[in-house]
C-alpha cells in the first residue's frame, strides 16, 4: 500500500493567492515524521517544513504552513501569498524511525504553476 | 558549507552499458542516502550509508546495482549492466545525525539509458 497518497498532480494558483496542496499518508506507528520538499527545475530538492506526530501545533515556515489533521492522517501543505518563484514540483515525504530505518517514504508529487 | 553534489548531472548511455554515479555529501554528515524517481512515480529510496557501512539496503531493486562509499566520504552507484527501466532520476542526500530530519538532497543525476 502507498504509504504516501499526492492526488493532485498539478495545481494552478493566481500569483498572490494561498493555496493548498494535499497529502495523505498511511502509517501504524505513533511515532513518525512528515516533510514537505520543494523541487524546481533546476532539480535540486529543497526542504520546506516538518512536523512531528507528536507536535501539537501546525509546523509553519514562513509562507508555508503545515495542515496536520492526525485522525485523517493528512500533512496538507498551505502557501500563502504565492509567488512565481513558488512554481515547482512539490513532494511530500514521511519517516517512520519506530521500524528502526531512517529513510523517507514519498509521494508522487504536485507539479504547481503560478499565474501572474 | 558546501552543499551535496551529484555528478554528473545527466547521462545518456546504452542498454547494457554500465554507469558510475557518484554523490559528494555535506562534509561531516556520516548518513548517506540514495533515492530514485522514476518518470511520473514516487520518489524511492534505494539504501543508506553510516560512514561506510551499508545501514540499510531494502531498497536496491537487484544485483545490477552496487554502492559503495569509500572512507566514508563519497558514494557511488553503479550500474551494470543497464537495463532501460533504470531510467530515472538518482537523488543523493545527507544528515549529520542518525534520526536528524534535516535531510539536504542534491540535484540529481538523470539518467537514460536506450
Amino acid at each position: 500500500a502507498q504509504k504516501i497518497t499526492q492526488t493532485q498532480p498539478g495545481m494552478f494558483v493566481q500569483e498572490k493567492e494561498a493555496v493548498t496542496l494535499d497529502c495523505t499518508y498511511d502509517t501504524s506507528d505513533q511515532s513518525y515524521g512528515l516533510f514537505w520538499y520543494k523541487q524546481p527545475s533546476s532539480g535540486e530538492m529543497i526542504f520546506l517544513i516538518y512536523q512531528g506526530s507528536y507536535d501539537e501545533q501546525n509546523a509553519t515556515e514562513g509562507r508555508y504552513s503545515l495542515n496536520f489533521q492526525k485522525a485523517r492522517k493528512s500533512a496538507n501543505l498551505v502557501i500563502s501569498a504565492s509567488q512565481l518563484g513558488d512554481s515547482a514540483m512539490y513532494f511530500c515525504a514521511m519517516r517512520e524511525p519506530e521500524t528502526g530505518a531512517n529513510n523517507l517514504f514519498f509521494g508522487t508529487g504536485t507539479r504547481l504553476t503560478v499565474i501572474p | 558549507e558546501a552543499g551535496v553534489t551529484q555528478f554528473p548531472s545527466h547521462s545518456v548511455i546504452e542498454k547494457g552499458q554500465t554507469v558510475t554515479l557518484r554523490c559528494d555529501p555535506i562534509s561531516g554528515h556520516d548518513n548517506l542516502y540514495w533515492y530514485r524517481r522514476v518518470m511520473g512515480k514516487e520518489i524511492k529510496f534505494l539504501l543508506h550509508f553510516v560512514k561506510e557501512s551499508k545501514q540499510d539496503e531494502s531498497g536496491m531493486p537487484n544485483n545490477r546495482f552496487l554502492a559503495e562509499r569509500t572512507g566514508g566520504t563519497y558514494s557511488t552507484l553503479k550500474v551494470q549492466p543497464a537495463e532501460l527501466e533504470d531510467s530515472g532520476v538518482y537523488f543523493c542526500a545527507s544528515s549529520q545525525e542518525w534520526g536528524d530530519y534535516g535531510y539536504t538532497f542534491g540535484s540529481g543525476t538523470r539518467l537514460t539509458v536506450v
